[in-house]
């Protein structure tokens, strides 16, 4: 079972550049999110979704835009990088509301803005 | 709101020693509470959770967490401490209220353990 598939794993991106990391699910969960994780922060909830067509934003979402047109993907838009976006970005996909179960994290993705 | 609370962001243990880290968690309803543990360069799988079934919850690795609510923790021990469980540790918790899915974790508690 594949899970959580995010990619790509690395990328280095000048500041200004637009970027998209991509995320896709196999489990036909109904809930997806976006995650960065800081040193000594934690996990700081981006955007998250409770289904297809259904975004909406979380703790920290200025920089940064999502879509949901399939229940397997979940992209998340860098629009114009800046320095305070180096961090590593975790996806998680979470059984339909209602259902409190965990969430499944992919592997993440280290990001560096120079 | 729900908000958790990791009390030591280091832990150092010798091997063989008890693992304590400390979570206490903050919420107006009955809260669902989470351990995740997170290696290096990897990502979060979890550890153990809470849903009400039992005050006492066990998880993989030999870890457990006592849901406490006149204390309002969920603290995670293992009896004895093995060199591969040095990571870093986080309790999240998601409101029992519906609709309410989102994670909210701690700061983590990196676990060091000393030959």
């Amino acid at each position: 079972n594949a899970g959580v598939t995010q990619t790509p794993k690395f990328q280095v991106l000048k500041t200004g550049q637009s970027m998209t990391l991509q995320c896709a699910q196999d489990m036909n969960h109904e809930y997806m999110s976006w995650y960065r994780q800081d040193p000594g922060m934690g996990l700081r909830l981006i955007h998250y979704s409770v289904g297809a067509g259904i975004t909406d934003q979380g703790e920290v979402p200025n920089g940064y835009n999502v879509s949901r047109s399939t229940t397997e993907d979940f992209p998340l838009r860098l629009l114009s990088a800046a320095p305070s976006q180096t961090s590593v970005y975790f996806c998680a996909s979470t059984p339909g509301q209602g259902k409190y179960t965990e969430a499944f994290f992919g592997q993440g993705t280290r990001l560096t803005v120079v | 709101a729900q908000s958790v609370t990791q009390l030591g962001s280091h832990v150092s243990v010798s091997e063989g020693a008890l693992v304590l880290l400390r979570c206490n968690y903050s919420s107006s309803v009955p809260p669902y509470l989470f351990w995740y543990v997170q290696y290096p360069n990897q990502g979060l799988q979890l550890l153990l959770k809470y849903t009400s079934a039992a005050t006492l919850v066990k998880g993989i690795n030999g870890f457990e967490a006592e849901f406490k609510k006149s204390e309002t923790s969920f603290h995670l021990t293992k009896p004895s401490a093995h060199m591969s469980d040095a990571a870093e540790y986080f309790c999240a918790v998601r409101g029992a209220q519906g609709g309410s899915e989102k994670l909210v974790f701690g700061k983590g508690t990196k676990l060091t353990v000393n030959p």
